[in-house]
This record gives C-alpha cells, sequence and structure tokens, in this order.
C-alpha cells in the first residue's frame, strides 16, 4: 500500500498568513492526489483535486502543487473560516485508497 | 443538489454484524462515470477508506478490511449499503458514505453524507 506523510500534525498561524501544508507519498503517484477540509463535527470537504485544480466554489486562496511523491497545499491568505483539519488523498492505485494523518489549522 | 444520507444501527454489540445504508437524492445511483464509497473516522483520528461499488456493480475493498466489508446497491431505491461484520470495539467509528468521481485513472470524493456514529459496545 502507498503511505501518505502529512505535516505538519497541526499548525498554528495568524489571519492573513500564508499557509502551507505538505504530503509526501511513499512511491510516485503521479499527480493522483486530493485535499479536503474537515471541520468539527462535519464531513470532509473536497477542495482540491488532481494535485493542482480548484473544486469549483471553492475560494481562489487555496491551492495545490506537485507531483511524483512531493506534494503541497497553500491558502495564501488565511481566514477565520479556513479552520479545520486538512487531509491528503492518494488514489493512484484505486485498489488502496489511502488518507494522511491530517493537519489541524488554528487561529494564533 | 445530490445529498447522500446514511442511517442504521448506532449500538452494534462486539462480534455482530455493522449494517448502514446511504440514501442518494438528487441524482441517480446508475449514472456512468460514479461509484459509491463508505469512509470511516474513529473519535479523534483520521479517515480510512473502506470501499467502493461502481455504477455496473464492481466492488472493491481496502484489504485491511476485504474478509469481513460488504457493499451493495439497491437502485430501485437509489440506495446502497454496508456491512461489515463480526465487529469489535475498533470498528468504533462515525460512518461516511460519499460519491466518487470515477473516471480511471482520476477519482475524487465529491459529495459526502453527513457521518453517522456507529459504537461497538456490549
Amino acid at each position: 500500500d502507498i503511505q501518505m506523510t502529512q505535516s505538519p500534525s497541526s499548525l498554528s498561524a495568524s489571519v492573513g498568513d500564508r499557509v502551507t501544508i505538505t504530503c509526501q507519498a511513499s512511491q510516485d503517484i503521479s499527480n493522483y492526489l486530493n485535499w479536503y477540509q474537515q471541520k468539527p463535527g462535519k464531513a470532509p470537504k473536497l477542495l482540491i483535486y488532481d494535485a493542482s485544480n480548484l473544486e469549483t466554489g471553492v475560494p481562489s486562496r487555496f491551492s495545490g502543487s506537485g507531483s511524483g511523491t512531493d506534494f503541497t497545499f497553500t491558502i495564501s491568505s488565511l481566514q477565520p473560516e479556513d479552520i479545520a483539519t486538512y487531509y491528503c488523498q492518494q488514489y493512484d492505485n484505486l485498489l488502496w485508497i489511502t488518507f494522511g494523518q491530517g493537519t489541524r489549522l488554528e487561529i494564533k | 443538489q445530490l445529498q447522500l444520507q446514511e442511517s442504521g444501527s448506532g449500538l452494534v454489540k462486539p462480534s455482530q454484524t455493522l449494517s448502514l445504508t446511504c440514501a442518494v437524492s438528487g441524482g441517480s445511483i446508475s449514472s456512468g462515470g460514479y461509484s459509491w464509497s463508505w469512509i470511516r473516522q474513529p473519535p479523534g483520528k483520521g479517515l480510512e477508506w473502506i470501499g467502493y461499488i461502481y455504477h455496473s456493480g464492481s466492488t472493491y475493498y481496502n484489504p485491511s478490511l476485504k474478509s469481513r466489508v460488504t457493499i451493495s446497491v439497491d437502485r430501485s431505491k437509489n440506495q446502497f449499503s454496508l456491512k461489515l461484520s463480526s465487529v469489535t470495539a475498533a470498528d468504533t467509528a462515525v460512518y461516511y458514505c460519499a460519491r466518487m468521481v470515477a473516471t480511471p485513472p482520476r477519482s475524487r470524493f465529491d459529495y459526502w453524507g453527513q457521518g453517522t456514529l456507529v459504537t461497538v459496545s456490549s
């Protein structure tokens, strides 16, 4: 199975800050990576698919990049409503889909 | 707007079978290009993919759960179901159903149910 290592596990930042989360795959997964936002008590929400494509309706301050084994998720200017846990998810092998451990984002 | 809603028993005894149903509204479960999935999240922990069923009826399960999982579709009711046998406390989790855009090799979970907590306890 493909392991996803997400970092950091938690992050504290100020409103307006640029925030970056990374996800590393244990093997080459091309750009078969998605990013989700999960707010407390809610289902995850798709933000970025295929590593860099913004899901319809998602604010443009969210972005993703990377290919192969190293991926980055960025919030260009942190807003109070962005407080959540963020997960990467690989689907290189549709026979075994895996998620990263999650990054909890807090306001400083 | 597509909506998914989980239902089923919130309390299951150890060694018994967990059964959940996901009702789909606002779209047909038979539409091509999609599969229908189950994902779970133990309290305070991360997400774990359980499995999915294609519109064709083919199923794919997480190898770590494969021996205990069955996912099926009832097209007449526009819903799909999860059965997980021989449950233990480790199966206590919020269970989500989700639609997976499935145009291989591309895939993503674009619609999710609200989730339902299942507790395994005697």
